[in-house]
């Protein structure tokens, strides 16, 4: 049981150059989110997704687009990448929250990109 | 809108004492789970301990316990017995409809 993993760990991108963060769990759970992370605050989500196929966005979702083709996978992609987009970038999954019982949300190990 | 607030910045404490990590919350909703995360010098964000709005009695995991005043809308986080692997940044944030929201993140220091 792996948990939550994420890759690339670090990236350098150019700006104007598009990437892919991807983000695998292995826990069976129907929610997955990306945060990001930048200094002296706290995370801020940027898009998430209750189920396969289904998904929406979070408090900054701009520059920023994300599908969910399976229950394991949510990938991250950056069209075309700017320096405000230099943050920490952080995965995270849980089961979906049932009768408003709120659900324990795990991270991956996060991915730090620069953007230059 | 949902919000949280950390108002301590950072944080010393000596090892071996007790530690409260201040977290305010605002929300209208009568439903949302309360979360403290740490996350250490390497990066990771690890759960420490929840507490659901409808609960009555105050969540403890170990040396953790969440003090929970509701009509106060304070979740302030209590560490005993701290130990130097305690140092590190934390986090309170409040969850609704699976969406978390974060404070600012309080450093705490353990001296020896």
């Amino acid at each position: 049981n792996a948990g939550v993993t994420q890759t690339p760990k670090f990236q350098v991108l150019k700006t104007g150059q598009s990437m892919t963060l991807q983000c695998a769990q292995d826990m069976n759970h129907e929610y997955m989110s990306w945060y990001r992370q930048d200094p002296g605050m706290g995370l801020r989500l940027i898009h998430y997704s209750v189920g396969a196929g289904i998904t929406d966005q979070g408090e900054v979702p701009n520059g920023y687009n994300v599908s969910r083709s399976t229950t394991e996978d949510f990938p991250l992609r950056l069209l075309s990448a700017a320096p405000s987009q230099t943050s920490v970038y952080f995965c995270a999954s849980s089961y979906s929250t049932l009768k408003g019982l709120a659900q324990t949300q795990y991270f991956g190990p996060g991915t730090r990109l620069l953007v230059l | 809108a949902q919000k949280i607030t950390q108002t301590q910045p950072g944080m010393f404490v000596q090892e071996k004492e007790a530690v409260t990590l201040d977290c305010t919350y605002d929300t209208s909703d009568p439903s949302y789970g309360l979360f403290w995360y740490k996350q250490p010098s390497s990066g990771e964000m690890i759960f420490l301990i929840y507490q659901g709005s409808y609960d009555q009695q105050n969540a403890t995991e170990g040396r953790y316990s969440l003090n929970f005043q509701k009509a106060r809308k304070s979740a302030n986080l209590v560490i005993s017995a701290s130990q130097l692997g305690d140092s590190a940044m934390y986090f309170c944030a409040m969850e609704y409809g699976n969406k978390l929201v974060f404070g600012a993140g309080t450093i705490l220091r353990v001296k020896s």
